[in-house]
């Protein structure tokens, strides 16, 4: 167990429709890191949050965002969905804003459009 | 662009084989080097990382060296277990301009050993 903690674990949904998938980072963190991880593309950085603030940007859609609140749990919205974004969504936390620090990982939500 | 190229699995091993897993990069500055595990219905789990060339990161009997001339950071281990089976993903870092970094994975390498 990481301690990172992700709800709801699936996900089915239909395209067109918008979910949000919530990440709870491991007591004392302060970065949260989002990936999509799907059979065509692999395992894709999305977004990074810093202590409430965004610190880097990867290979996120227009259609998905993401922000994390004051008590530093952090959610992912994403919406018009479409088929192609079925996929498993990771979120990892660690102490600092420097990426190259361990990164926890959580379960994952694993979320299929239909 | 920057990019990680992996050995295209499945590799299968017998119990106390030799494990290499090839990771090569294309970085456009100075990247700092990882390898990730992901077992089975779990997220991942950073197995080692190295930041400079000629350092060698290692973790529960898993090695890799960061060689700048070759690009490379291959992962091994001299005797693999049941319990090693899982994906392992090579990934690169690069801190671009002020607090800006790019993380590229490779595609995963699923690792199965058999007893």
């Amino acid at each position: 167990d990481s301690g990172v903690t992700q709800t709801p674990k699936h996900l089915i949904t239909a395209t067109g429709q918008r979910v949000t998938l919530r990440c709870s980072p491991r007591s004392g963190d302060l970065s949260v890191y989002w990936y999509q991880q799907s059979l065509d593309q692999g395992l894709q950085f999305l977004i990074q949050y810093y202590n409430g603030e965004e610190r880097a940007k990867g290979n996120i859609l227009e259609r998905f965002s993401a922000q994390q609140f004051p008590d530093l749990h952090s959610e992912l919205n994403l919406s018009s969905l479409e088929l192609g974004d079925s996929a498993l969504y990771f979120c990892a936390s660690s102490v600092a804003t420097w990426v190259g620090e361990t990164q926890y990982f959580g379960p994952g939500t694993r979320l299929l459009v239909l | 662009g920057d990019s990680v190229t992996q050995m295209e699995g499945p590799v299968t091993l017998s119990e106390e084989a030799f494990l290499t897993i090839n990771c090569t990069y294309t970085a456009t500055g100075y990247p700092s080097l990882f390898w990730y595990v992901q077992y089975p219905g779990e997220g991942l789990q950073l197995l080692l990382k190295a930041t400079k060339a000629d350092d060698k990161g290692s973790n529960k009997g898993f090695e890799a060296t960061y060689r700048k001339e070759t690009t490379s950071f291959h992962l091994e281990k001299g005797s693999v277990q049941v319990s090693d089976s899982a994906v392992y993903f090579c990934a690169l870092i690069l801190l671009g301009g002020g607090s800006n970094y790019k993380l590229t994975f490779g595609k995963g390498t699923l690792l199965t050993v058999n007893p």
